[in-house]
Formats: C-alpha cells, structure tokens, sequence
C-alpha cells in the first residue's frame, strides 16, 4: 500500500517564477492538505483540499494556490516567488470517512530553493 | 485562538535514560483532538499518535506512552529506556473539530539527541 508520494525531491528556482508541487495521497483517502515548513520551525498550515474545492485555509497569501483533481492527487502552485518561500513544503492525507477528523499521514516533502 | 506549546527546544540523553517530552495545548472548543509525530533527519512526519479530548486515558505502546490530562491542557510524551534511533524532532499537533476542515496547529518541535 503504497503512502503519500510528492514530486519533485528538491527544486532550485529564482525569486519572481514560479512553482508547482505535486502530491498523490495515500490509496482511500480523499482529502489533501499542504503545510509550509521553514528551518527549525514546525509545519504552518496552508491550505486543505476536499472534492476538488478548497475548504480551508491558513494564513497565506493569494500567491499560494492549489487545485485537486478528481483522483484526489493535488498540486499546490506558488506564484512570484520570495527568498523567504525557501521551505519544505509537506502534503498529508486522510480520509472522510472517520467523520472528517481522520488522522493526517504525511509524504516525504518537497524542499524549495529560492534564489 | 488554537495554540501549541513546546517549551523544550532541545533534549540530550545517554541510551538507555527515560526522557519526557512536555506539549501545552491552548483551544476553545471542547471537542479536539492531539496529535504527537516524529521527524527524523530524511524530513518525513511520522505520526504517532493520536488522542481524542474525551478520552483522556493515557496510552502505552511498547517504550512509548502518553498522559493526557485536560485540566492541565498537556499532552505529554514519554519514551523508555531511550535509544539512538529514537533522535529526531519531535512534534505535537492539535486539530479542532470543525465541519470547514481538520487544519493541524503544530508546535515548534522538540529536537532530541540520543547518544551511546
């Protein structure tokens, strides 16, 4: 049973481009959700994905968006890129239908490098 | 506002030492639920464990327990007889129980070291 895969590992870009993240969540889970992790800090959330729609957000500029597709895999997409988006950006899944409240499984992280 | 608190940025022991890793939690609601992972150098969160704020047993599995106690608002993790494998930032997390998401409110982690 194969858990949450992110692509790619590591990404190098310069500041104003932009970034995509991918995130396929673990096999019967529907919901994505996608932190931000700076140096020596823990996750911050951003935002969480469920039936394609974003139900919820953190404190994030309109520059972090993200789209979820109907095999539930996501993408998260920075825009304008800063120095300080230079993170580990985490994906974890879970599952509805414990109600919602379902534990939260992470993938391996994508690291991003802006330059 | 949801709050978590690690008060330990950094913990040391030899193997073999017990070591307790303290969480204070902060949240309006009556319903919630807290979280411990585990963050090895590779980056990835592991989870642990999860807890539910109407059960406040507290739970063992193998060197790892918790102790919950909601008059406290801590949700403390402790490991026996620690080992090398057990170094790692350690993270405890808390969710509130709304119908608009399960966002995780994490604190700043514990680093802790496990020499031999």
């Amino acid at each position: 049973d194969a858990g949450v895969t992110q692509s790619p590992t590591h990404l190098i870009k310069t500041r104003g481009q932009q970034v995509t993240l991918r995130c396929s969540p673990k096999s019967g889970h529907d919901t994505v959700s996608w932190y931000q992790q700076a140096l020596g800090q823990g996750p911050q959330f951003i935002f969480q994905y469920y039936e394609e729609e974003e139900r919820q957000r953190g404190n994030f500029p309109d520059r972090f968006s993200g789209h979820q597709f109907p095999n539930y895999s996501s993408e998260l997409n920075v825009n304008a890129l800063l120095l300080g988006d230079s993170a580990l950006y985490l994906c974890a899944s879970s599952s509805t239908s414990g109600g919602g409240r379902d534990t939260q499984y992470f993938g391996p992280g994508t690291r991003l490098t802006v330059l | 506002a949801q709050k978590v608190t690690q008060a330990q940025t950094e913990i040391s022991v030899v193997e073999k030492e017990d070591v307790t890793l303290d969480c204070v939690y902060e949240t309006r609601d009556t319903t919630y639920y807290l979280f411990w992972y585990k963050q090895p150098p590779s980056g990835e969160l592991v989870f642990l464990i999860r807890r539910n704020s109407f059960d406040e047993q507290n739970e063992i599995s193998g060197r790892y327990s918790w102790n919950f106690q909601k008059s406290t608002s801590s949700f403390n993790f402790t490991i026996t007889a620690s080992q090398v494998v057990d170094s790692a930032v350690y993270f405890c997390a808390l969710s509130e129980a709304r119908q608009a998401g399960t966002a995780l409110i994490f604190g700043k982690g514990t680093t802790l070291s496990v020499s031999s």
